[in-house]
């Protein structure tokens, strides 16, 4: 079965620091992969998506970044943190073809807390 | 772009009651998507529909795609129901992505 796993479960960074977030997706082949940022309070914002290794989408021009080194592996970066990074970060598999073909599923979220 | 109207926003029921969310979209599609999230952040799939009607549990999601319409039920409420109920469609054909609803708060209580 399709597992999917992110870390960390929460942290909290200083102003001006930087961020690596990993999520790694077990069981399954060339998933297509997504990182979603929901602010306290709001909906779903996708940031990224990515349908292959070294292919990233950006959906949200700001400081973040992502990479995907290896087929199961989508990385969230930032090199300086803002305030407004705050927030619930999710990262989301499905199938190749995307969510018109298939379920999507989640992990669990880690939450970012900038100071 | 499709736009996403879910209904009601906020949900009270006591327990037992037979549930009802609602989930309008504008452009057709080729799947939607009913999400739960549950208080503590984690998000997760309930159904993938793209006719006619799905049915897990005490769950229940129908479509109707000429009415660009979609309902999702929950018989038999209990308090561990309680979520933020979204739905979610591709923003157009051929899209990767999902376009979200803002979601219905449903609090079931005892």
């Amino acid at each position: 079965s399709q597992t999917i796993h992110q870390w960390p479960a929460t942290l909290v960074q200083p102003v001006g620091s930087p961020l690596s977030l990993e999520c790694t997706v077990e069981g399954t082949s060339n998933p297509n992969l997504y990182w979603y940022r929901q602010a306290a309070g709001r909906g779903l914002q996708l940031l990224f998506y990515s349908v292959g290794i070294g292919q990233i989408s950006s959906e949200v021009p700001q400081n973040l970044s992502a990479s995907r080194p290896q087929d199961r592996q989508f990385i969230l970066s930032s090199k300086k943190l803002l305030l407004s990074d705050s927030g619930f970060y999710l990262c989301a598999w499905t199938l190749a073809g995307g969510p018109r073909l298939s379920e999507q599923f989640f992990g669990p979220g880690t939450r970012l807390t900038v100071l | 772009k499709n736009e996403v109207e879910q209904s009601p926003q906020n949900l009270t029921a006591q327990e037992g009651e037979f549930i009802t969310i609602n989930c309008s979209y504008s452009v057709g599609i080729s799947a939607l998507h009913w999400l739960q999230q549950h208080p503590g952040g984690g998000i997760v799939s309930l159904f993938m529909l793209s006719s006619g009607k799905k049915k897990h549990g005490r769950l229940i999601a129908t479509i109707n795609i000429q009415e660009k319409h979609s309902s999702l039920h929950i018989t038999a409420s209990h308090p561990r129901d309680s979520a933020v109920y979204i739905c979610a469609v591709p923003p157009r054909a051929g899209s990767y992505q999902l376009t979200f609803g803002k979601g219905t708060k449903l609090s079931v209580i005892p």
